[in-house]
């Protein structure tokens, strides 16, 4: 298996533009999640999926951030407005899961997408 | 509230060298502790796993131990080699929903 896939790797966009990451998680997967990391924050999880089905989206930052996983082999992070503060690493991982429960199931992670917002 | 703090922020060592990496954390209920090696410009790689009832699990010269009674864990690292060059990082799950909790991660330099 390829891993997880994401694209585009590196972004740079203006403010204000509408950005979109995208992500295949590895195959047989039942969860996917959604990750930020900047040095000042470290890494955050922004929105979890288990089945296609958003579990938790505690952590998405504001209505500016939406995300969507329409099947089991993709999924989208959107930011619309982007805004400087947005840039940072975003990652996706995936992971087989016994239950919905966040802690269970080895997470694998993607390459990121660096997003710069100028 | 939950908090996972890893200590030291930075570490540079020789080659060939040991050394330790903590995690303390305030996590609870308590679900499972992982540590995370990640590679700069790279995804984080899960390097083990621990539940409550292990006190210690290894992957070839890591090896992770938890004291669930002090909330405390600590990474070792034997006769380190210069792709151990990385940031690790601990992740603890439980609290609310079995949530996920970050350390902001401990940043290794092995030099030769």
């Amino acid at each position: 298996d390829a891993g997880v896939i994401q694209s585009p790797r590196h972004e740079v966009t203006e403010m204000g533009q509408e950005v979109t990451l995208r992500c295949k998680p590895i195959s047989g997967h039942n969860s996917l999640f959604w990750y930020r990391q900047t040095m000042m924050r470290g890494l955050e999880l922004l929105i979890y999926f288990n089945n296609n089905v958003p579990i938790d989206d505690s952590g998405m930052p504001e209505d500016r951030f939406s995300a969507k996983m329409p099947n089991a082999s993709f999924s989208t992070l959107k930011i619309q407005p982007s805004e400087p503060r947005d840039s940072a690493v975003y990652f996706c991982a995936s992971s087989l899961a016994q239950g919905t429960g966040l802690g269970s199931g080895t997470q694998y992670f993607g390459p990121g997408t660096r997003l710069t917002v100028l | 509230k939950n908090q996972v703090e890893q200590s030291p922020q930075s570490l540079i060592i020789l080659e060939g060298k040991n050394c330790t990496l903590q995690c303390n954390y305030t996590v609870s209920p308590f679900s499972n502790l992982r540590w995370y090696k990640q590679d700069t410009g790279r995804g984080p790689v899960s390097l083990t796993i621990m539940t409550f009832s292990e006190n210690t699990k290894s992957n070839g010269r890591y090896t992770a131990t938890l004291d669930a009674d002090t909330k405390q864990s600590s990474l070792h690292i034997t006769a380190s080699q210069l792709s151990d060059s990385a940031s690790y990082i601990c992740v603890v799950s439980g609290g609310s929903g079995y949530a996920l909790n970050f350390g902001k991660g401990t940043s290794l330099l092995v030099t030769p």
